[in-house]
């Protein structure tokens, strides 16, 4: 199957800081990408849609002025947690398809942020 | 959205096969059936999808019923590699394909 990384792997930061996270598709070209949160012994839940060159189509309860997702490339989109709490302690997950509806999405291994 | 239902576990033995059901009966008819499964502190792995045929790749078979309300993912010979939770998922066909994840089956494979 597909590559899909992120970086860095965890991160540890202070609270009131802002952090950024990296989605890579490394052998193929995803013209959609999507992060997901996931909280210990949950399962994941759909933070946003981006497509490449538009904004992000964000979950309903989730704040995109909290959460800035950009999709500049076909192959980077990166999650900004803005001003991190330690309540945005979690696992943020990214994945990329091709972009089709019908097409499977390809995991990234996963950020573990934790705000101290 | 498409909810859907699995088991919260079960339980297999090595070598021999494992039928992990899930249900979807609100799923729409454009909607990709995925499976995906998840070890701790990794992100998901794709495991197989498909729209009404039965699906089979070199991980597994994917079973769809003929109304599309439940499918079953086919393990021909588990190994312990494959315990892990399993999700099945909708792809929402006219929302991109973005995927709503339940709770998932967490399988456990004795030696």
């Amino acid at each position: 199957g597909a590559v899909v990384s992120q970086h860095p792997s965890r991160v540890i930061c202070k609270s009131g800081t802002s952090v950024k996270i990296e989605c890579r598709s490394l052998d193929f070209q995803a013209t959609t990408m999507f992060w997901y949160r996931q909280f210990p012994k949950k399962s994941l839940m759909l933070m946003a849609t981006s497509n490449e060159g538009s904004k992000a189509t964000y979950e309903q309860g989730v704040e995109k002025d909290k959460f800035l997702i950009n999709h500049a490339s076909l192959t980077l989109s990166t999650l900004t947690v803005t001003s991190a709490h330690p309540e945005d302690s979690s696992f943020y997950i990214c994945s990329a398809s091709l972009g089709s509806s019908y097409n499977e999405q390809f995991f990234g291994p996963g950020t573990r942020l934790t705000v101290l | 959205d498409a909810k859907t239902t699995q088991p919260n576990s079960m339980e297999s033995n090595e070598e021999e096969p494992v039928h992990l059901p899930c249900n979807h009966s609100t799923i729409s008819g454009t909607d990709y059936i995925h499976w995906y499964r998840q070890l701790p502190s990794q992100g998901p792995e794709y495991v197989i999808h498909g729209l009404t045929s039965n699906v089979n790749n070199r991980m597994a078979s994917l079973a769809i019923a003929e109304d599309r309300k439940s499918s079953t993912l086919i393990l021909h010979r588990a190994t312990l590699r494959d315990a892990a939770v399993y999700y099945c998922t909708p792809g929402i066909y006219n929302q991109g394909g973005k995927l709503i994840f339940g709770q998932g089956t967490e399988l456990s494979v004795k030696p």
